[in-house]
């Protein structure tokens, strides 16, 4: 069985400044999917990123950006000059490219921005 | 700009009482998920559905049915509910296997 391990249960990092959170997962696929969420107080999950394992280029979208290793097994997420607004926890979550519909998420990682 | 929407937001059960939570998306998405969320274990997937009148267990389906009747909708119903089922209830959808889900508010469901 799949799983993803978020081994940061807590991160803080300074506004402006850059935090990298870290991932790891296990499977025997090889055409997976890998995703970043956020979820701030109000509950609300939210996509930050999205990585197909096929891709060799690491995805990134504004601040965001993810480091993807995949022989490591490894898909690390970078929040570059970070914001008080980025201050929420952060879930990484793996699927499967095939029929399996499953998505495996992590334990989450909670980030404090500090002013 | 609805997306997923969820209801209630907010429910308290007496142990032993039923209920069905709603999910409805109005993106003409084809698979829908529940999950549920407890402290420290992340999100875990209790049913889902990949298609109008098809269902299928997740992970953690023990204690919880579902239905699937129209493409809208998918409802989470909690037969007899147990302390152990107090929790917060997402609900998400997505257009293809491979495309990001997109999750509703939640639920918050507290059985005493």
């Amino acid at each position: 069985a799949q799983t993803v391990t978020q081994s940061q249960p807590e991160m803080s990092v300074q506004e402006a400044e850059t935090v990298t959170l870290s991932c790891t997962y296990d499977t025997s696929e090889s055409d997976y999917y890998l995703f970043w969420y956020k979820q701030p107080p109000s509950r609300q999950m939210i996509l930050v990123i999205r990585q197909e394992a096929y891709k060799q280029q690491n995805a990134t979208e504004n601040r965001f950006s993810v480091n993807f290793q995949k022989a490591a097994k490894s898909f690390s997420l970078k929040i570059s000059d970070s914001q008080l607004g980025d201050a929420a926890m952060y879930f990484c979550a793996y699927k499967d490219g095939g029929s399996n519909y499953k998505l495996t998420f992590g334990k989450g990682t909670l980030l404090t921005v500090n002013p | 700009n609805a997306g997923v929407t969820q209801t209630p937001k907010f429910r308290v059960l007496k142990t032993g009482q039923s209920m069905t939570l709603l999910c409805a998306q109005d993106m003409n998405h084809e698979y829908m998920y529940w999950y549920r969320q407890d402290p420290g274990m992340g999100l875990r997937l209790i049913h889902y559905s990949v298609g109008e009148g098809t269902t299928a267990k997740g992970e953690v389906p023990d204690g919880y049915n579902v239905s699937r009747l129209k493409k809208q909708n998918f409802l989470l119903g909690l037969e007899s509910a147990a302390p152990s089922q107090t929790s917060v209830y997402f609900c998400a959808s997505s257009s293809t296997v491979g495309r990001p889900q997109h999750f509703g508010d939640g639920t918050r469901l507290s059985i005493l």
